[in-house]
This record gives C-alpha cells, sequence and structure tokens, in this order.
C-alpha cells in the first residue's frame, strides 16, 4: 500500500460529459503529480501541484484542469470527454517540492476512465 | 528525443534466474534521479529503486539492483532470484533536478514487459 488514494477505481462514462477524479497524498506530502497512462502514449505527465499551488504543467488538454485543497488532497477535472480520453490515470505524491531529484514519487492505484 | 528509452518491449526469465531489463536516459541536468517502477496486471505503479546522478555507488533493494553507467547514461534494473510474482510491466524514469517550468516531473520510458516462468 504506497499510501496515496485514489477514488473513484473505475469510471464508465459518455462522451461530453465530465468527471472528476480525486487524489489524497501520503500523509506528509506536500506534492501532487497526475499522470495519464495510455497505450498509445504511455505514462505522460499532466500537473503538478505543491502546497496547494500548481508548480509544474504537461501536456494537459485546456479541457482538464487541477486544483490542491488546503487538507492537500486534489482533484483532477475533465470535461468534454472524447473517446480519446480513455486511460488510466494516476495521481502521485511526494514530500517536498519536487527541486530534489532524489525524492520517490508513490503512485495511487489509479483510477480507470472509460468513455463510451 | 526520447528522455527515457527501454528498448526491451518482452522479457522472459525462468524462475530463480537473473535477468537485466534496459534502460538508457538523456539529459544535459548534472543533478537527476532515476527510478524504476513495477506495474503488475492490477494496474498500480510500485516504487522499486532509486539512483542518484551522484552516487558513487549502485542501488541495491534487496533482490534489485541498478546497474549505473554514467558515461553511457543508462541505468539498467537486476532482478537476481527471479519469483513468479516479478512478472509484469517494469518501468525505467527520470526526474532532473531544476528544469524550471517541467519541475519535479517524471519522464517514463515505453516499459518491458517480464515473464518469469517456472
Amino acid at each position: 500500500d504506497s499510501g496515496v488514494t485514489q477514488t473513484p477505481k473505475h469510471l464508465i462514462t459518455a462522451t461530453g460529459q465530465r468527471v472528476t477524479l480525486r487524489c489524497s497524498p501520503r500523509s506528509g506530502d506536500l506534492s501532487v503529480y497526475w499522470y495519464q497512462q495510455s497505450l498509445d502514449q504511455g505514462l505522460q505527465f499532466l500537473i503538478h501541484y505543491y502546497n496547494g499551488e500548481e508548480r509544474a504543467k504537461g501536456n494537459i488538454l485546456e479541457r482538464f484542469s487541477a486544483q490542491q485543497f488546503p487538507d492537500l488532497h486534489s482533484e483532477l477535472n475533465l470535461s468534454s470527454l472524447e473517446l480519446g480520453d480513455s486511460a488510466l490515470y494516476f495521481c502521485a505524491s511526494s514530500a517536498g517540492g519536487g527541486q530534489y531529484s532524489n525524492q520517490p514519487q508513490h503512485f495511487g492505484d489509479g483510477t480507470r476512465l472509460s468513455i463510451l | 528525443a526520447q528522455k527515457i528509452t527501454q528498448t526491451q518491449p518482452g522479457m522472459f526469465v525462468q524462475e530463480k534466474e537473473a535477468v537485466t531489463l534496459d534502460c538508457t536516459y538523456d539529459t544535459s541536468d548534472p543533478s537527476y534521479g532515476l527510478f524504476w517502477y513495477k506495474q503488475p496486471s492490477s494496474g498500480e505503479m510500485i516504487f522499486l529503486i532509486y539512483q542518484g546522478s551522484y552516487d558513487q555507488q549502485n542501488a541495491t533493494e534487496g533482490r534489485y539492483s541498478l546497474n549505473f553507467q554514467k558515461a553511457r547514461k543508462s541505468a539498467n534494473l537486476v532482478i537476481s532470484a527471479s519469483q513468479l510474482g516479478d512478472s509484469a510491466m517494469y518501468f525505467c524514469a527520470m526526474r532532473e533536478a531544476d528544469r524550471g517550468s517541467t519541475l519535479g516531473r517524471l519522464y517514463f520510458g515505453r516499459g518491458t514487459q517480464l515473464t518469469v516462468w517456472p
């Protein structure tokens, strides 16, 4: 058990809909990262939050947004969903703000999103 | 250019044997970290081992060791005494210490599917 909790584990919805994925980091971790894993793109970094503030952005679509709340949990919002958004979405957490390269990121079990 | 390259889509090893999974990386940052993760068929990502760019010795964690060759920019994972439960996808990843807008992110390779047979 990594200590990172992601809900829901599975999500099935239709094109054009909006969903929210939730992540609770490990106790004491201030950083939350979101990644998308798909067969064609592999594991892609989406966005990083540290102690409530956005720190880095990857190839995140404009239809996607995220935030980190004062209790440090994070939500990833996906809107106007398309078939190509079907993927496994991971949240990971680490203790620091990302500036120390030796800190591992610990991953949740992921949310499997299926768009019908 | 790819930051992380894993050239072996699939590897097979017999139980109790050792296996090496290859990883090469590309960075101009003098300070970076290399990580290996395991993803079983159930989907979770499990952190296995870390190697820092300034570490003088190869990292080891139980049956996992990292063969770090800095000049060649390679960080191969060695699994000794393979077990059936080692069957999984293995990902090599890198974090650069200071890259401004991409600070802290991990770059992943495409993974190697390891199958351990009895």
